[in-house]
């Protein structure tokens, strides 16, 4: 069964700093492109990043270009979003996504709550 | 870069058959397959139909997707409404290096 188990969240103020992370399993992570997608409270899904099965490829949305940075570890089966100079706008829920191909998120965790605050 | 439109909502009758719109405003929508997915208050997204009209294995054939050149937009068709589909549905298409949400819409069965 695949899992993906979403940590890292919590209250961090404007400017500040916060790393995510995701532990997979159930499958064999390293054969994977994987994502990140957000949601804000009461809004819509907005895809954050995805990263291919060995790291050399990275995308990005436009407004976290510079500021967040998607990365991966398939010897810990585990992908990470390293996010800095964090507003307002970035307070969501945050999911890390199992990805078909290369833009198909297919299976999803259950979330971490990142709420930018002073 | 695209843009994919839903209406915001809609509403049906238990049994009644819903059909949710998603229009691309650039590009054919032909040209990427579109995915939809549901979620379910305090739930994270579930995939109900990929690749245009694909069912992945556990959800009701009630479920169908479609594509329409001539409108440039996809649809999802739920049939034989049940309580449990009250959800909000959201589309999902791709271009190049980037990947798009419709803004969603919320379906209430009533």
């Amino acid at each position: 069964e695949v899992q993906l188990v979403e940590s890292g969240g919590g209250l961090v103020q404007p400017g500040g700093s916060l790393r995510l992370s995701c532990a997979a399993s159930g499958f064999t992570f390293s054969s994977y492109w994987m994502s990140w997608v957000r949601q804000a409270p009461g809004k819509g899904l907005e895809w954050v990043a995805n990263i291919n099965q060995d790291g050399s490829e990275k995308y990005y949305v436009d407004p976290v270009k510079g500021r967040f940075t998607i990365s991966r570890d398939d010897a810990k089966n585990s992908l990470y979003l390293q996010m800095n100079s964090l507003r307002a706008e970035d307070t969501a829920v945050y999911y890390c996504a199992r990805v078909e191909g290369r833009w198909l998120p297919y299976y999803w965790g259950q979330g971490t709550l990142v709420t930018v605050s002073s | 870069n695209f843009m994919l439109t839903q209406p915001h909502s809609v509403s049906e009758s238990p049994g009644k058959t819903v059909t949710i719109s998603c229009t691309r405003s650039s590009g054919s929508i032909a040209s990427n397959y579109v995915q939809w997915y549901q979620q379910r208050p305090g739930s994270s997204p579930t995939i109900v139909i990929y690749e245009d009209n694909q069912r992945p294995s556990g959800v009701p054939d009630r479920f169908s997707g479609s594509i329409d050149s001539s409108s440039n937009s996809a649809s999802l068709t739920i049939s034989g409404l049940k309580t449990e589909d009250e959800a909000d549905y959201y589309c999902q298409s791709y271009h190049s290096s980037n990947q798009v949400f419709g803004g969603g819409t919320k379906l209430t069965v009533l």
